[in-house]
């Protein structure tokens, strides 16, 4: 089975300052790996994944991710964040039998709130 | 294109009453998929199909039904509803092309049982 940690679940920052959002997983299979960013009373919107090849991985709004295999992380970050990315950020994995027909297990989310 | 649109935005029922969340895609995804979202916690994925006709469960499916029988559509019925079914119900779709790609998103609806 697979599962997802996200080890925070609020992380207030200065506005401007940098952010690591941190997810780790276990799995005994190969996984693809997803960040989603929720904003209030909204839907998930994908903000970037990894499927495969580089391992940092580009996003939008700026964000950006490192899949280390060896640590079994792949923590999001960005080097300023702005007021506007105050959201519910979600790490999710997918592959092998976790899930169905690649359904995605979620880790519990993590609170961004920056501060100005 | 609209996306994944599902309706109501909202539902208070009460307990034993039943009702179906709706869940629509004009995407021609084959994969769709119904989660819950409880506060605090991640999506738990409630049950998914892989085309019309073809419905299986998730981790969570006890006291849901579904149904499969466009492609576009596939509405989630809740039987019997309980105080645990208090939860934010998200449907998300997929293209069946290549690898495990992203899943999009509808807004969610919001359902209260008392």
């Amino acid at each position: 089975a697979q599962s997802v940690t996200q080890l925070d679940s609020q992380v207030p920052v200065f506005e401007e300052a940098p952010v690591e959002l941190r997810c780790n997983y276990s799995s005994s299979v190969s996984v693809y790996l997803f960040w989603y960013v929720q904003y209030p009373n909204q839907g998930l919107q994908l903000l970037l994944k990894y499927l495969s090849g580089s391992t940092l991985v580009k996003g939008i709004n700026g964000f950006e991710a490192e899949f280390n295999k060896s640590q079994t992380s792949f923590h999001l970050r960005k080097p300023s964040v702005h007021i506007s990315d105050t959201a519910e950020y979600f790490c999710a994995v997918s592959g092998g039998s976790g899930g169905g027909a690649d359904g995605l297990t979620f880790g519990k989310g993590t609170h961004l709130i920056i501060q100005p | 294109n609209a996306g994944v649109t599902q309706t109501p935005k909202f539902r208070i029922l009460k307990i034993g009453q039943s009702m179906t969340l709706q869940c629509t895609q004009d995407m021609n995804h084959n994969y769709m998929y119904w989660y819950r979202q409880d506060p605090g916690m991640g999506l738990k994925l409630i049950y998914y199909s892989v085309g019309a006709g073809i419905t299986d469960k998730g981790e969570v499916p006890n006291g849901y039904n579904v149904s499969r029988s466009t492609t576009e559509d596939f509405p989630l019925r809740l039987e019997l509803a309980a105080p645990s079914q208090t939860s934010v119900y998200f449907c998300a779709s997929r293209s069946l092309a290549g690898g495990p790609y992203e899943q999009y998103f509808g807004p969610g609806t919001r359902l209260t049982v008392t």
